[in-house]
């Protein structure tokens, strides 16, 4: 079975911290991604990754980035972490041919708290 | 913009009580059609994928049916076990990449 493990199942932060969200996936898949998920606003795509040291903004970006220095981690990372950052965040990953079903795997989830 | 929007927001059966869950959607052309089944406090889990109107996926007491504009998802004589939120998202051709736009989800409780 695909396996994707987020370090962190719930992590409480202060306003201004550096916040580290690692990602790791045991299936030597290529691509990576790290959504978040709000109550009334469902997943939304922060950054994704289709190769080791790539990426590519998704659609929001804004006050994250992330790492991928080895295949199977993807990092995201919040420079100095803000409340409108308190979230469920999301690591998925993929082959990058697909196959049929065209599935991401997802992760059991980072719940942070920005105090 | 590619848009995905489900319906009811919640939804409350009885064992037994088969019912649908909606899934409305705009793209500028339909790669594929996603749903997933989310348990609380865990990531999103796969069911189906659904490339093309007319085409129809079934799993257990689940089945996804899709047109060009919605797809729904029928359950049939539902368990408790099926209580979790369910979301559907799409993929657009012009997107070179995996790149899902999710709805907000239907929350289901089915109660014995």
């Amino acid at each position: 079975d695909v396996k994707v493990t987020q370090s962190s199942r719930y992590l409480v932060k202060r306003t201004g911290e550096k916040v580290f969200l690692e990602c790791v996936q045991d299936m030597d898949h290529e691509n990576m991604f790290w959504y978040r998920q709000d109550p009334g606003l469902g997943l939304r795509l922060i950054y994704f990754s289709y190769d080791v040291k790539m990426k590519e903004k998704g659609d929001i970006p804004e006050g994250y980035s992330v790492s991928r220095e080895k295949k199977e981690r993807f990092s995201l990372i919040l420079e100095s972490a803000s409340t409108n950052q308190t979230s469920m965040y999301l690591c998925a990953s993929s082959p990058r041919w697909t196959g049929p079903t065209g599935e991401l795997f997802f992760g059991e989830g980072s719940r942070l708290t920005v105090l | 913009e590619d848009q995905v929007t489900q319906s009811p927001e919640a939804l409350r059966l009885q064992e037994g009580e088969s019912s649908s869950l909606n899934c409305s959607y705009t793209v500028s052309g339909l790669r594929g059609l996603f749903w997933y089944r989310q348990d609380p406090g865990k990531g999103p889990e796969f069911l189906f994928t659904l490339y093309s109107a007319g085409e129809e996926k079934e799993k257990e007491r689940l089945k996804a049916t899709l047109t060009k504009k919605e797809s729904f998802l029928h359950i049939t004589a539902p368990k408790p076990e099926d209580s979790a939120t369910y979301l559907c998202a799409v993929q657009a051709v012009n997107t070179g990449f995996q790149k899902l736009v999710f709805g907000t989800g239907t929350r289901l409780l089915v109660s014995p």
